[in-house]
């Protein structure tokens, strides 16, 4: 059981726009920043978005990222088929002193 | 380019130990702590814990303390990670990653896949 709760599975048609929710806490979201993870089959994690909202260089502005207190969401637009992978959310637990991650929604571009 | 370079998969028996390395460059190695992470097949990403290349301090996830050792070789900019008492439940791709910041880790290992089985 994940401390950070994401659906399983989300789906939308290319070109749409598709949102994948993280919900937590008052001591992991509430209190730190969140970051978001791309994983493409058979390959490692790639940081999407970092410190809530900001994107590392090379990552395309139809990744956004934004928390609401105790959730964070991550936002697609423009969904293409190569944008098929699974998304995971991550933060710190100030209460338990771990990283923690969301259990990851396989995004699915119909 | 920040790059991090890891060991090849490992297989092992049950009650074994593995040790997994973590090669860095295109960065000042002391300047950021790494993380471990894994990932059972089929399922999301676990975090096990970090450390500081520079000062050697470690800090685990619970279900890890007394099973895992970390270390750092300054001298070659590598990481290890070491898991005792293997299990099935041990079997995952295992992960190395560098922190950016406390809540974000990039860019991340390809990953070392270790299998536990008799």
């Amino acid at each position: 059981q994940s401390v950070l709760t994401q659906p399983p599975s989300v789906s939308a048609a290319p070109g749409q726009k598709v949102s994948i929710s993280c919900s937590g806490s008052s001591s992991n979201i509430g209190d730190n920043y969140v970051s978001w993870y791309q994983q493409l089959p058979g390959t490692a994690p790639k940081l999407l978005i970092y410190d809530n909202d900001k994107r590392p260089s090379g990552i395309p502005d139809r990744f956004s990222g934004s928390n609401s207190g105790t959730s964070a969401t991550l936002d697609i637009t423009g969904l293409q088929t190569g944008d098929e992978a699974d998304y995971y959310c991550g933060t710190w637990d100030t209460s338990l002193s771990v990283g923690v991650f969301g259990g990851g929604t396989k995004l699915t571009v119909l | 380019q920040v790059q991090l370079v890891q060991s090849g998969a490992e297989v092992k028996k049950p009650g074994a130990s593995v040790r997994i390395s973590c090669k860095a460059s295109g960065y000042t190695f002391t300047s950021h702590d790494i993380i471990w992470v894994r990932q059972a097949p089929g399922q999301g990403l676990e975090w096990m814990g970090w450390i500081n290349p520079n000062t050697g301090g470690t800090g685990f996830a619970q279900q890890f303390q007394g099973r895992v050792t970390m270390t750092s070789s300054t001298s070659i900019n590598t990481v290890y990670m070491e898991l005792s008492s293997l299990t099935s439940e041990d079997t995952a791709v295992y992960y190395c990653a560098r922190e950016g910041g406390l809540t974000w880790f990039d860019p991340w290992g390809q990953g070392t896949l270790v299998a536990v089985s008799s």
